[in-house]
C-alpha cells in the first residue's frame, strides 16, 4: 500500500521570503504522479502543482516549484516570494497510473504567510 | 463552465438520521471520486464512478455509507444511522476523459453528527 507523510503540520514564513515543505512517500509502483494541493480556509482544494514520475525534470508553476527525488522518494515543494494569498493548508497526494486513479493524502502542512 | 458544487455546504444530523449528500460534478466530466476528510486529516477515499459505474468502493467506512450515480452526472453520497463518528468533510471531486490525472474537487460537505 501507498503512504504519503508530510511530517511539518504547521509553518511560518515572512512575506517575500522563500518556505519549502516537505513530503516523502512509499511506494513500489514505477510510475505514478505526485501533487500538491492548497486548500484555503474555504475549504476548495486547489491544484498547485503535479509532478509525472517518469520525468527527471522538476515541475514550475510561477512561485512554485519542486525538489522531485524519486530515490529518496522525497516530494518538497518550493513558494518563493510568498504572498499572504498563500495562507492554506497544503496537501502533498500520490496516485499511481494503473486502478482507480484514487489519491493518496498526507495529514498536511498548515503554512501561515506572515506581513 | 462551472466547477464542481455540492449541497448542502452544511448539514447537522442527530445520531441515528440519514443523510444524503449531492455532488455535480464538472460537465462532461466522467470520473467522479468521493473522500472524507476528517478534522485535521488529509483527505480519505471512500469510492470512484466511471460514468454511472461504480468502479471502486474499497474506502467506505462501513455498509451505513452507499453512493451511486445513476446517470452518470451528479452523484449522492447516502449515509444510513448517522454515527458520531461520521462527523466530517465530506469532498467531491471529478476528472476529464483526457487529463484522469488532475483532480477538481467541490468545496465540500461539513457534516456534524450529534
Amino acid at each position: 500500500a501507498q503512504t504519503v507523510t508530510q511530517s511539518q503540520p504547521e509553518m511560518s514564513v515572512q512575506e517575500a521570503e522563500t518556505v519549502t515543505l516537505s513530503c516523502t512517500y512509499d511506494t513500489s509502483e514505477s510510475n505514478y504522479y505526485l501533487f500538491w494541493y492548497k486548500q484555503p480556509p474555504s475549504r476548495q482544494m486547489i491544484l498547485v502543482i503535479r509532478q509525472e514520475a517518469y520525468k527527471q525534470q522538476n515541475a514550475t508553476e510561477n512561485r512554485f516549484s519542486v525538489n522531485f527525488q524519486k530515490a529518496a522518494k522525497s516530494f518538497s515543494l518550493k513558494i518563493s516570494d510568498s504572498q499572504l494569498g498563500d495562507t492554506a493548508m497544503y496537501f502533498c497526494a500520490f496516485m499511481k497510473t494503473s486502478g482507480t486513479y484514487k489519491y493518496i493524502f498526507g495529514t498536511g502542512t498548515r503554512l501561515k504567510v506572515l506581513a | 463552465g462551472a466547477g464542481v458544487s455540492q449541497s448542502p455546504r452544511y448539514k447537522v444530523a442527530k445520531r441515528g438520521q440519514d443523510v444524503a449528500l449531492r455532488c455535480d460534478p464538472i460537465s462532461g466530466h466522467v470520473s467522479l471520486f468521493w473522500y472524507q476528510q476528517a478534522l485535521g486529516q488529509g483527505p480519505e477515499f471512500l469510492t470512484y464512478f466511471q460514468n454511472e459505474a461504480q468502479l471502486d468502493k474499497s474506502g467506505l467506512p462501513s455498509d451505513r455509507f452507499f453512493a451511486e450515480r445513476p446517470e452518470g452526472s451528479v452523484s449522492t453520497l447516502k449515509i444510513q444511522r448517522t454515527q458520531q463518528e461520521d462527523s466530517a468533510v465530506y469532498l467531491c471531486a471529478s476528472t476529464s476523459m483526457d487529463n484522469q490525472e488532475t483532480q477538481y474537487f467541490g468545496p465540500g460537505t461539513r457534516l456534524l453528527v450529534l
